[in-house]
């Protein structure tokens, strides 16, 4: 069965530290990828997107992720974070030809100021 | 506010009792998702619509679920006889089209008592 998985659960870090959030997903097919985030009482919000081209997409607020096809891999980067990226952050795979997403189970982001 | 949006926002019912949910999408969006989101978890997928058809249903979705969408437009989504289990945040979204990503309201939080 497919699935996504995001090995960090929870991540501190102090402002200003740079960051990398991993997703990994099982399909062998055609994928478009995506990184949403939850803020604090708020609904899930696309930060960037990948359907094809650049495996490197660049989001909103600085967030960037790099598509790796020979390793499965979507990792959510960011050079150095802010108070106010304190949120949950979820990877999600869209498989080609079908309308649903598979989520991974999150990685709470808790910045430090 | 032009995104989706879902009523109630929160709802706490005794089990056995039968609940409702609304969501209304963007407008032009013919696409319509329900995902259910429970604590530690990322959303899983339960039930999609192109228009007012309803063309998947997971296998999360009981006998006691069920979905509409009557004139492609908002959608409806029903639990009968609540169980505690049943305790979930559901999540509506809505796409143009597969080749766009989804947007997410804000959710339900479904507390059964």
């Amino acid at each position: 069965a497919q699935s996504v998985s995001q090995h960090n659960h929870h991540v501190i870090l102090s402002e200003a530290a740079s960051l990398e959030l991993g997703c990994n997903y099982s399909y062998g097919g055609t994928v478009n990828l995506f990184w949403y985030v939850q803020y604090p009482g708020q609904h899930l919000q696309l930060l960037l997107k990948y359907f094809s081209g650049d495996p490197l997409v660049k989001g909103i607020k600085g967030f960037e992720a790099e598509f790796i096809k020979s390793k499965f891999s979507f990792n959510l980067r960011k050079p150095s974070v802010q108070w106010s990226d304190t949120a949950e952050y979820f990877c999600a795979v869209g498989l080609s030809g079908t309308y649903k997403y598979i989520f991974g189970t999150g990685t709470r982001l808790k910045v430090l100021a | 506010d032009t995104g989706v949006s879902q009523n109630p926002r929160h709802k706490i019912t005794k089990r056995g009792q039968n609940v409702t949910f609304r969501c209304d999408p963007i407008s032009e969006h013919n696409r319509l998702y329900w995902y259910r989101q429970t604590l530690g978890q990322g959303p899983e997928f339960l039930t999609y619509f192109q228009n007012e058809a309803q063309l998947e249903k997971s296998r999360l979705l009981s006998d006691r679920f069920s979905a509409e969408r009557p004139k492609g437009s908002f959608s409806t989504l029903e639990i009968q006889r609540t169980e505690q289990g049943d305790s979930a945040m559901y999540l509506c979204a809505s796409s143009l089209d597969t080749a766009t990503e989804a947007f997410f309201g804000q959710g339900t939080r479904l507390t059964v008592v």
